[in-house]
């Protein structure tokens, strides 16, 4: 069965600094698909960013990139110049087989100091 | 464009009574997903349909919760008789179905059961 590991519980940052989320997951698979998704206190789940599995380069969207190590089953978020509205919880999701089904992580709340 | 809409998006009700919750799915998606979230369990996927057939209902707690998608862009999950501990916010996500396509979330529904 596949797992999404988030060990880290809570994180923090300084306004305009960079932080980096961590997420592991376990597979057997070799095509598959991985996302982060936000959830800020409004609740709503916001889809951050994507990465294909057989795609060597990072995927980037503006502020937010991903390390992805597809060796170490690792697949971290990067914020550069964090901003007060990316206080949030981040989900790290895994995606196989032949529909969309995600199997989500615990998430992790970043907080964000002015 | 719309995205998913959910409704209500809130619900308080007494212990014994019927909740029907209410999904609209982005048009021209045809996976649909139900999902529970609660501080101590997390985010669990409770059942999903593709092209309004459902294909995984392991995640249904049990017989109470029953969710129908009667036509393509129109679901419910049922709740009866509701229960205090079924308290949690309920989302439904869309997807245009197949392998690595991001799910979309509506809002969810913050459900209190008395």
């Amino acid at each position: 069965a596949q797992t999404v590991t988030q060990s880290q519980p809570e994180m923090s940052v300084q306004e305009a600094e960079t932080v980096t989320l961590s997420c592991t997951y376990d597979t057997s698979e070799s095509d598959y698909y991985l996302f982060w998704y936000k959830q800020p206190p409004s609740r709503q789940m916001i889809l951050v960013i994507r990465q294909e599995a057989y795609k060597q380069q990072n995927a980037t969207e503006n502020r937010f990139s991903v390390n992805f190590q597809k060796a170490a089953k690792s697949f971290s978020l990067k914020i550069s110049d964090s901003q007060l509205g990316d206080a949030a919880m981040y989900f790290c999701a895994y995606n196989t087989g032949a529909n969309s089904k995600l199997t989500f992580g615990k998430g992790i709340t970043l907080s964000v100091r002015p | 464009d719309a995205g998913v809409i959910q409704s209500p998006r809130h619900e308080v009700t007494e212990m014994g009574q019927e909740v029907t919750l209410r999904c609209k799915p982005i048009s021209g998606h045809n996976s649909l997903f139900w999902y529970r979230q609660t501080m101590m369990r997390g985010l669990e996927l409770l059942i999903y349909f593709n092209n309004n057939v459902p294909i995984d209902d392991s995640g249904m707690p049990e017989d109470r919760f029953s969710a129908k998608m009667p036509n393509a862009s129109f679901s419910t999950l049922k709740i009866q008789p509701s229960e205090p501990r079924d308290s949690a916010v309920y989302f439904c996500a869309s997807s245009q179905g197949g392998k690595g396509q991001p799910q979309h979330f509506g809002d969810g529904t913050r459900l209190s059961i008395l």
